[in-house]
């Protein structure tokens, strides 16, 4: 089975500063995604972007951007110029190509960001 | 489109009760997965449905089942509650669950088991 590893429990950030998130993932699959999920205090879970495996590209999304590293099997999750509303706790998920299929999820990194 | 629903929004139950829990996915959406999120284990999948079918499971015992409508809407069921079922469970839509889509997430039941 596919494990998903959070080493970093908790993470704190200077507003206007840049954190890096880590994610590190077991696999022996080579057709898979990546994704990294945002769950606010007390508000619904949602996502902030996504790695199809056969791209080298990173993604990116505005102020959120990925490093991903293949054969390392690692994926890191970039913030730049860090805001009150990124406060929350960051979940790495993974799931193989296909349909159907599930999702695995890290423990979780909680984040705040200090004004 | 009004988000995924989940009722009811909070639960506390007993040892050896049984719960239902409901989940109306995002309109269109065919498929419904659920999730166990507890602070020690993060988030754990449970199952997923599609067209009233279940296409997977997680690795979770007979006590867990769900089913799925002709509406898309979804229940879980949990008999015979014991202490360590106590956890918030979210679910999940999406248009067809293939991998790279967004699943939407409700904002989860608590349950709360004494």
């Amino acid at each position: 089975a596919q494990t998903v590893t959070q080493s970093q429990p908790e993470m704190s950030v200077q507003e206007a500063e840049t954190v890096t998130l880590s994610c590190t993932y077991d696999t022996s699959e080579s057709d898979y995604y990546l994704f990294w999920y945002k769950q606010p205090p007390s508000r619904q879970m949602i996502l902030v972007i996504r790695q199809e495996a056969y791209k080298q590209q990173n993604a990116t999304e505005n102020r959120f951007s990925v490093n991903f590293q293949k054969a390392a099997k690692s994926f890191s999750l970039k913030i730049s110029d860090s805001q009150l509303g990124d406060a929350a706790m960051y979940f790495c998920a993974y799931r193989s190509a296909g349909t159907g299929n599930q999702f695995y999820f890290g423990t979780g990194t909680s984040l705040t960001v200090i004004p | 489109k009004a988000g995924v629903t989940q009722t009811p929004r909070y639960l506390i139950k007993t040892r050896g009760q049984q719960v239902t829990l409901s989940c109306s996915p995002i309109s269109g959406h065919r498929s419904v997965s659920w999730y166990q999120q507890t602070p020690g284990q993060g988030l754990q999948f449970l199952f997923e449905y599609f067209s009233e079918t279940q296409r997977n499971k997680g690795n979770f015992p007979g006590r867990f089942s769900g089913r799925q409508f002709s509406n898309s809407r979804s229940e879980m069921n949990v008999s015979t509650l014991e202490l360590g079922d106590s956890a918030l469970y979210l679910c999940a839509s999406s248009l067809a669950g293939t991998a790279f889509e967004t699943q939407y997430f409700g904002p989860g039941t608590r349950l709360l088991v004494l």
